[in-house]
């Protein structure tokens, strides 16, 4: 079955004690990101990856890091996390292919991580 | 400004309305354009994708408007499984796929 996998799907934790959520795809897709989502305010990139060791900052990268080793993974790092870190996360991988009148993107969301900073 | 918005709602429907929901978005550049549905605070799928030309998926009819920078989504013959948020998304290939998301329009469908 093709899908995205994160864990922990629910972390509490307290500031400054790093923590790492693991991301995991088996659809071979090349482009993957990191969003996290606050009340009002929508999904938010914080990194993305378009292939192995290629990495770039998304909107809200400032606290997070992020490696690609490999193309089914790409873990979040938060190294020193604090209270404000406290969110909801998805971790995503997409295909895209073209259509007449555009592109068609499918982006594949795995199933969140909830995360407490206490 | 907000790169992409949405009226939060939430639609209040009964059963077999036909609700729209809007969209509108900052950057002209942009190029590609999505409807995405997400249950409460699972993660979002894709619903469609929008093209000028605009598309239809069953009761589901979305338009996109270039000029206007705007998008819109219809509902026809609402049902109680369609009560979810809805979220307008616009993609950026200049930026490697990237995806904006608007913070979503609520709708509530009821018998």
């Amino acid at each position: 079955e093709a899908q995205v996998t994160q864990n922990p799907r629910y972390l509490i934790t307290v500031t400054g004690k790093k923590l790492t959520v693991t991301c995991s795809q088996n659809m071979n897709h090349e482009y993957m990101s990191w969003y996290r989502q606050d009340p009002g305010l929508g999904l938010r990139q914080i990194y993305y990856s378009m292939n192995v060791e290629v990495t770039d900052k998304g909107d809200v990268p400032e606290g997070y890091k992020v490696s690609r080793k490999e193309k089914r993974n790409f873990p979040l790092i938060l190294e020193s996390p604090s209270p404000n870190q406290t969110s909801l996360y998805f971790c995503a991988s997409s295909s895209t292919s073209n259509h007449q009148d555009g592109y068609q993107e499918t982006q594949y969301f795995g199933p969140g991580t909830r995360l407490l900073v206490l | 400004r907000k790169e992409v918005e949405q009226d939060p709602g939430p639609f209040n429907v009964p059963e077999g309305a036909t609700v729209a929901f809007n969209c509108t978005y900052s950057n002209s550049a942009s190029q590609s354009f999505f409807w995405y549905r997400q249950d409460c605070r699972k993660e979002p799928k894709l619903l469609m994708s929008v093209y000028s030309s605009g598309n239809e998926d069953g009761r589901f009819t979305a338009q996109l408007n270039r000029a206007s920078q705007y998008i819109s989504l219809l509902i026809r013959d609402s049902k109680l499984s369609d009560s979810a948020t809805y979220l307008c998304v616009v993609g950026d290939m200049e930026y490697g796929n990237k995806l904006v998301f608007g913070a979503g329009t609520i709708l509530r469908v009821k018998s």
